[in-house]
C-alpha cells in the first residue's frame, strides 16, 4: 500500500521567513496530492492540492511542487505570519485510497 | 451552513463499554469518512461510505462498526472499547465519490478509554 513520509516533524521559523515541508510517497499510481492545515482544537482544512499532470501550483503565499519521477512533493510558505502556526499534513491518493503523512508542527516566531 | 458536525466533543469510557460517535453534514455530499488521529501517525482511515447505502473498511477497521443512516449522517460505533482506541476521531465528507476530492472535516471527538 501507499506510504507517505513527511519531514521535518517540527519547524520553527522567524516571522517573514519561508517554510518548506517535504513529503515522499511510494505508490507510483498516486495522482492527487493535497495539503491540509490543522489549527489547535480543529479539524484539518485543505489549503492547496496538486494533481499529477501539474508540476507546480501557487496560491498567494503558498505553493506546492511535485516531482513524479522522484516521487516527492513539497509545500512552500513564503513571508510567514503568526497565523501560519499550525500542523500541516501532506497526503497522496490513488483512485481508491488517500494516505496521510505524520504531520509537521510549524511555529512562527514573532 | 454548519458543514460537518460531530458529537460528542469529549468522551471518557471504561474498558468494555460501548458508544456511538455521531456525524452529520449539511453540504449534500456523497462520501463520508471516519479517521482516527494519533500522535506521530497522522490520520488513518477507519471506514468510509462512498455513497448512501454503502460502507467499506479502511486501514484500521478492527473494533469499529459504522452505519450510513442517510445521506447526511454517518455514525461510528465502538462495541467494546479498549485503551488502544484512545484517540481523536474525525469525520469528513466530500462531494465526489473517491479520495481525489476535497474532504471537509468536522471538529473531532476526543475519546479516552481507561
Amino acid at each position: 500500500g501507499e506510504n507517505v513520509e513527511q519531514h521535518p516533524s517540527t519547524l520553527s521559523v522567524q516571522e517573514g521567513d519561508s517554510a518548506v515541508i517535504k513529503c515522499t510517497y511510494s505508490d507510483s499510481a498516486s495522482n492527487y496530492f493535497p495539503w491540509y492545515k490543522q489549527e489547535l482544537g480543529k479539524g484539518p482544512q485543505l489549503i492547496i492540492d496538486i494533481r499529477s499532470n501539474v508540476g507546480e501550483k501557487k496560491d498567494q503565499r503558498i505553493a506546492v511542487t511535485l516531482n513524479k519521477t522522484a516521487k516527492h512533493f513539497s509545500l512552500h510558505i513564503t513571508e510567514t505570519q503568526p497565523e501560519d502556526s499550525a500542523v500541516y499534513f501532506c497526503a497522496a491518493s490513488t483512485s481508491y485510497k488517500l494516505s496521510f503523512g505524520a504531520g509537521t508542527t510549524v511555529t512562527v516566531r514573532a | 451552513n454548519a458543514g460537518v458536525t460531530q458529537t460528542p466533543k469529549f468522551q471518557v469510557l471504561k474498558t468494555g463499554q460501548s458508544m456511538t460517535l455521531q456525524c452529520a453534514q449539511d453540504m449534500n455530499h456523497n462520501s463520508m469518512y471516519w479517521y482516527r488521529q494519533d500522535p506521530g501517525m497522522g490520520l488513518r482511515l477507519i471506514y468510509y461510505s462512498a455513497s448512501e447505502g454503502t460502507t467499506d473498511k479502511g486501514e484500521v477497521p478492527n473494533g469499529y462498526n459504522v452505519s450510513r443512516l442517510n445521506k447526511r449522517e454517518f455514525s461510528l460505533r465502538l462495541e467494546s472499547a479498549a485503551p488502544s482506541q484512545t484517540s481523536v476521531y474525525f469525520c469528513a465528507s466530500s462531494a465526489g465519490q473517491g479520495p481525489t476530492y476535497e474532504q471537509y472535516f468536522g471538529p473531532g471527538t476526543r475519546l479516552t478509554v481507561t
